[in-house]
């Protein structure tokens, strides 16, 4: 089956930096990419949807400045966590949506611990 | 609006038992319905979806999973655990298909005892 690569898989950093995180399609072209977010025992939260070549849609409540996503190439779109704080802590998942047949593709997520 | 609930966020079988995890949605639409599972460190993989059409769907790996109506249920089952099938299971209702607005249960985990 298709698959999507999450880069990096867990991620440490300091309180006040910017980390980004990487989502790739490796064998499909994906017009569009969805980043969520998941907190311990709780639900993936659609974050906000990237398209190719335009801006992040993002959803209610998800600053866009505090999570800048770029969608540069059918294959690649980053999430950057910007100014990092502890409550920014959580796993990151990331979706490709496969451009012939629709169907949704999952990374295997990335966990960032801010200190 | 849509919400998905998940009953039990921790399900432990026998192994050779049967496996049942609950999932219950509201829509007002009518749903499409996702079971999707994830292995340790690894990515949401796809187990069945309910589109249209039949209402009882098989899946990958021995599961299955009936899309009832009137009750809003979209369980999944399995007759027979397998040490293997031990991960997180999760449900999902959206719109359509392949749509963005994916609503997530907040997932079963479930554990097979040997």
């Amino acid at each position: 089956g298709a698959v999507v690569s999450q880069h990096p898989s867990w991620v440490i950093c300091k309180s006040g930096t910017s980390v980004k995180i990487e989502c790739r399609s490796l064998d499909f072209q994906a017009t569009t990419m969805f980043w969520y977010r998941q907190f311990p025992k709780q639900s993936l939260m659609l974050m906000a949807t990237s398209n190719e070549g335009s801006k992040a849609t993002y959803e209610q409540g998800v600053e866009k400045d505090k999570f800048l996503i770029n969608h540069a190439s059918l294959t690649l779109s980053t999430l950057t966590v910007t100014s990092a704080h502890p409550e920014d802590s959580s796993f990151y998942i990331c979706s490709a949506r496969q451009g012939r047949t629709g169907e949704l593709f999952f990374g295997e997520g990335s966990r960032l611990t801010v200190l | 609006a849509q919400s998905v609930t998940q009953l039990g966020s921790h399900v432990s079988v026998s192994e050779g038992a049967l496996v049942l995890l609950r999932c219950n949605y509201s829509s007002s639409v009518p749903p499409y319905l996702f079971w999707y599972v994830q292995y340790p460190n690894q990515g949401l993989q796809l187990l069945l979806k309910y589109t249209t059409g039949a209402t009882l769907v098989k899946g990958i790996n021995g599961f299955e999973a009936e899309f009832k109506k009137s009750e809003t249920s979209f369980h999944l089952t399995k007759p027979s655990a397998h040490m293997s099938d031990a991960a997180e299971y999760f449900c999902a209702v959206s719109r359509s298909n392949t749509g963005n607005q994916f609503y997530f249960g907040t997932g079963t985990s479930l554990t097979v005892i040997p």
